[in-house]
């Protein structure tokens, strides 16, 4: 294990839920992240944390709401989504600082969108 | 806007040959790069670093080059092993602290 968790797992949805996905790492850091990954595309950064406070929002819609309130949790909420937000959504975590440190990722949740 | 390439086709090797895997990028210069292995229904795992002032970085059978005039890093496993076949994964300094640009990956099958 990573020491990145992520809850749920798989997510299924329809378009007028609400609902968060949760990441927890056990591993001091001081940075977090989200990232979006659909089939045949990269990894889509969507939000950093450093320190709690949000230093990236790769325009991001404002469907996806992040939320840091401690260095070791981040949350993404979800509201009124689109079949098109169906993918991998991936947690990071990495030391901060210098920059250039290795990211620890979490197992994902699937999500699905109705 | 920065672009990374990788083998968009899978790769496929015999056991005990060595892989290599190609990450291009254009309209950049990174300070550093990293690489990682993702398997199916997992998250990504960091494999090595290097950064723009190295040539090369070894890790047990991993080998990494990073040739700044070419744009380009190579990625090397020797002996490859059935238990390698895996996407493998580029990134490169987003130009801000703590981000990085992912390519889309390579996908290596190592048939015994």
């Amino acid at each position: 294990e990573t020491g990145v968790t992520q809850t749920p797992r798989h997510l299924v949805m329809g378009m007028t839920n609400k609902k968060s996905l949760k990441c927890e790492q056990h591993l001091g850091h001081n940075a977090m992240y989200w990232y979006k990954q659909s089939a045949k595309k990269p990894l889509e950064l969507m939000f950093v944390y450093n320190f709690k406070e949000q230093t990236e929002n790769n325009s991001v819609p404002s469907r996806f709401s992040p939320e840091c309130p401690n260095s070791s949790h981040l949350f993404l909420h979800l509201h009124t989504l689109q079949p098109e937000d169906s993918a991998l959504y991936l947690c990071a975590s990495s030391g901060g600082g210098a920059g250039d440190n290795e990211q620890f990722f979490g197992p994902g949740t699937r999500l699905t969108v109705l | 806007s920065q672009k990374i390439e990788q083998n968009s086709e899978a790769l496929n090797i015999q056991e005990g040959k060595t892989a290599t895997l190609t990450c291009n990028y254009t309209n950049y210069s990174p300070a550093y790069l990293q690489w990682y292995r993702q398997d199916p229904g997992r998250g990504p795992v960091f494999l090595l670093l290097i950064r723009e002032n190295e040539k090369e970085k070894r890790k047990e059978r991993l080998k990494v080059t990073f040739d700044t005039t070419l744009k380009q890093s190579l990625f090397h496993i020797t002996a490859s092993q059935p238990a390698d076949s895996a996407t493998y994964l580029c990134a490169l300094d987003g130009g801000a602290t703590n981000k990085l640009i992912f390519g889309t990956g390579t996908l290596l099958a190592v048939q015994p």
